[in-house]
């Protein structure tokens, strides 16, 4: 099974500061790697696919990056919206599919 | 708009079985993969399964022993039955589409909490 690791489990920044989430897993995951967004009481949402595309609608702010094992989401500048907690997920061994343990974003 | 809704009962009692249905709207239900996910209260997420058009499934390795997913193709929907629930089976269940060459969840139901219990 692969394990996917983020870090840290809580950030705390103020709206227009750089948002850095690092995700990383025990095996290479090459790029089949996605980040999901989940705010208070809704379903989660796809920000990021392929460890770098951005899903549709995503505003541009959102980047992801990385491959092989370790992985980062970027937000540029923050905006209230975006305060909410973070997954990623990979599914390298297609079906099988893990997810970390997510990283809450809270306001500073 | 492409949109998922879960329903079926909201409690269930221990070793009993949990029946779930998601339909499906405003996409070709041929063209996907349909998985089942679940979020017990405050904790992440885990994937149980998928289900395609044709009755092909997959399951989580953790899961597999209890878990049945089935599609309706003239209802657009799928379901989930999990057997001998537990407290441990308490969760919001989401459905998603799946989109398996992009290994990715990209359209989510609201989700439907279940809780075991007697």
């Amino acid at each position: 099974e692969i394990v996917l690791t983020q870090s840290p489990a809580t950030l705390s920044l103020s709206p227009g500061e750089r948002a850095t989430l690092s995700c990383r897993a025990s095996q290479s995951v090459y790029n089949y790697l996605s980040w999901y967004q989940q705010r208070p009481g809704q379903a989660p949402r796809l920000l990021i696919y392929g460890a770098s595309n951005r899903a549709t609608g995503v505003p541009a702010r959102f980047s992801g990056s990385g491959s092989g094992t370790d992985f980062t989401l970027t937000i540029s500048s923050l905006e209230p919206e975006d305060f909410a907690v973070y997954y990623c997920q990979q599914r390298s061994n297609w079906p099988l599919c893990s997810f970390g343990q997510g990283t809450k974003l809270e306001i500073k | 708009q492409v949109q998922l809704l879960e329903s079926g009962p909201g409690l269930v009692k221990p070793s009993e079985t949990l029946s779930l249905t998601c339909t499906v709207s405003g996409v070709s239900f041929n063209s996907y993969y349909w998985s089942w996910i679940r979020q017990p209260p405050g904790k992440g997420l885990e994937w149980i399964g998928y289900v395609y058009k044709n009755g092909d499934t997959s399951y989580s390795p953790s899961l597999e022993s209890r878990v049945t997913l089935s599609a309706d193709t003239s209802k657009n929907q799928f379901s989930l039955n999990l057997t001998s629930v537990t407290p441990a089976d308490t969760a919001v269940y989401y459905c998603a589409r799946d989109r398996a060459l992009r290994a990715d969840f990209d359209i989510w139901g609201q989700g439907i909490m279940v809780t075991v219990s007697s």
